[in-house]
């Protein structure tokens, strides 16, 4: 079954507010990717972080990882209509290294 | 410097029939993975292949499989295709577990 969880499934928000998704996996985790997946394209990887606690930032993007390596989230500060699109996370198991991936957060800007 | 390909970009067949995908890697890569995307969900990993091996293999059927060459690209087979086949198959390539580049991808219709 699932074992890597994204929240929200969808999200609408105005240009120019934050948006933020969350990722919950079952299981330690080694490492966690993010990417970004636009209507009718492929997934782009983002980042990595690897580390328990780590947090990188690309420009408006921030990404944590948590202290247990079980969850990581995505910050976008003041949206813009280019961030449209589908976000994933995408774990590695620390068990056995197989890479699972979230079922993804839409997220659709408002004019 | 060419990215990921894969072809072809559409395909249409029937239940029972056989299908073969292909993925050439990005230029310096050696090791590709392939996903299926199912509409609205993430890309869930069927297999990855280094050095014309199966590395490591997700929760597929053994109807798919695959095939690496000495150059690096490869093949994703589906034999006695079922509806439920028909998704969006990502091949990706990277030069570590890690960095993952994925190409266009091949959209599978099974009628």
């Amino acid at each position: 079954g699932q074992q890597v969880m994204q929240i929200p499934q969808y999200q609408h928000v105005q240009e120019g507010e934050d948006f933020t998704t969350y990722c919950n996996s079952s299981t330690t985790l080694s490492n966690i990717q993010w990417y970004k997946q636009r209507p009718g394209g492929h997934p782009v990887f983002l980042i990595q972080l690897v580390k328990s606690g780590e947090v990188k930032k690309q420009k408006r993007l921030t990404f944590q990882f948590g202290e247990a390596k079980k969850n990581s989230s995505l910050h976008i500060t003041a949206t813009q209509t280019t961030d449209v699109g589908t976000y994933f996370c995408a774990g590695i198991r620390n068990r056995d290294d197989k890479i699972i991936f979230g079922k993804g957060t839409r997220l659709h800007i408002l004019p | 410097d060419a990215g990921v390909t894969q072809s072809p970009t559409h395909l249409i067949k029937t239940r029972g029939q056989q299908v073969t995908l292909r993925c050439s890697p990005k230029s310096g890569h050696d090791t590709v993975s392939w996903y299926q995307q199912a509409l609205g969900q993430g890309p869930q990993f069927i297999f990855q292949y280094y050095e014309e091996e199966e590395r490591q293999r997700g929760n597929f059927p053994d109807r798919f499989s695959g095939h690496q060459f000495p150059n690096y690209s490869s093949e994703l087979n589906v034999n006695a295709l079922l509806l439920g086949d028909s998704a969006l198959y990502l091949c990706a390539s990277s030069d570590r577990v890690d960095t993952q580049y994925f190409g266009p991808g091949t959209r599978l219709t099974v009628l």
